[in-house]
């Protein structure tokens, strides 16, 4: 089945620093691949996501690129802010079928905790 | 325009009980998605319901299930309460059930 495999946290840096979080996955078929960012008490919210091979998503300084040839969709930020902390996922999408219709459902790694120190 | 929407926002259960978890979605969208979030791990997958039928179903036992109003809420249900359901449980809306999933800030459920 599907699975996201994410770096080990927690990750603890400094305000400006660069920020790389890798995530790998495994899926049979052609996956979107997203991020989601939980801030505490709260929900996900949706930070980025990419289609298709060599897409590339961003948003707020955040990117991430679809590599299929190396099954990875690693997050970057150039300088982080205390406010970028909090818990990270990476998740797939598949397309799934079930009873002749489809569905999508998201597989979503272990989750990375980043802490930004001023 | 409002979010996803989920209530209670917190609920302490005993053992055994039964629980009823409910969910708004965006205005439009048409699908609704169950996760589990057990601490220090990511969103497990339960149900997604569209147009009122279930059409997908995690690894989850029979205990737990749902279902959709004509309004395109949800509930979610899970009866004989274990110390392992203790957990935030996610909705998410969808307008067909593709991607991309938005989400409530969930209901943190603790159980006795």
């Amino acid at each position: 089945g599907d699975s996201v495999t994410q770096m080990e946290g927690p990750v603890t840096l400094s305000e400006e620093a660069f920020l790389t979080i890798n995530c790998t996955y495994t899926a049979t078929g052609y996956p979107s691949l997203f991020w989601y960012v939980q801030y505490p008490g709260e929900g996900l919210q949706l930070l980025l996501k990419a289609t298709k091979a060599d897409d590339k998503g961003s948003n707020k300084g955040f990117e991430a690129t679809y590599r299929k040839e190396t099954t990875s969709f690693h997050l970057e930020k150039g300088s982080v802010q205390v406010s970028d902390s909090a818990v990270y996922f990476c998740a797939l999408s598949d397309q799934l079928w079930a009873g002749g219709t489809s569905y999508g459902k998201l597989t979503f790694g272990q989750g990375t905790i980043l802490t930004v120190h001023p | 325009d409002a979010g996803v929407t989920q209530s209670p926002t917190h609920l302490i259960k005993t053992r055994g009980q039964q629980v009823t978890l409910r969910c708004s979605p965006i205005s439009g969208h048409k699908s609704v998605s169950w996760y589990q979030q057990v601490l220090g791990q990511g969103p497990q997958f339960i149900f997604q319901y569209y147009e009122k039928e279930e059409r997908g179903r995690g690894n989850f036992p029979d205990r737990f299930s749902a279902r959709q109003f004509p309004n395109y809420s949800s509930e979610l249900n899970v009866n004989a309460l274990l110390l392992g359901d203790s957990a935030l449980y996610l909705c998410a809306s969808s307008f067909e059930g593709h991607q991309p999933q938005h989400f409530g800030d969930g209901t943190r459920l603790s159980i006795l």
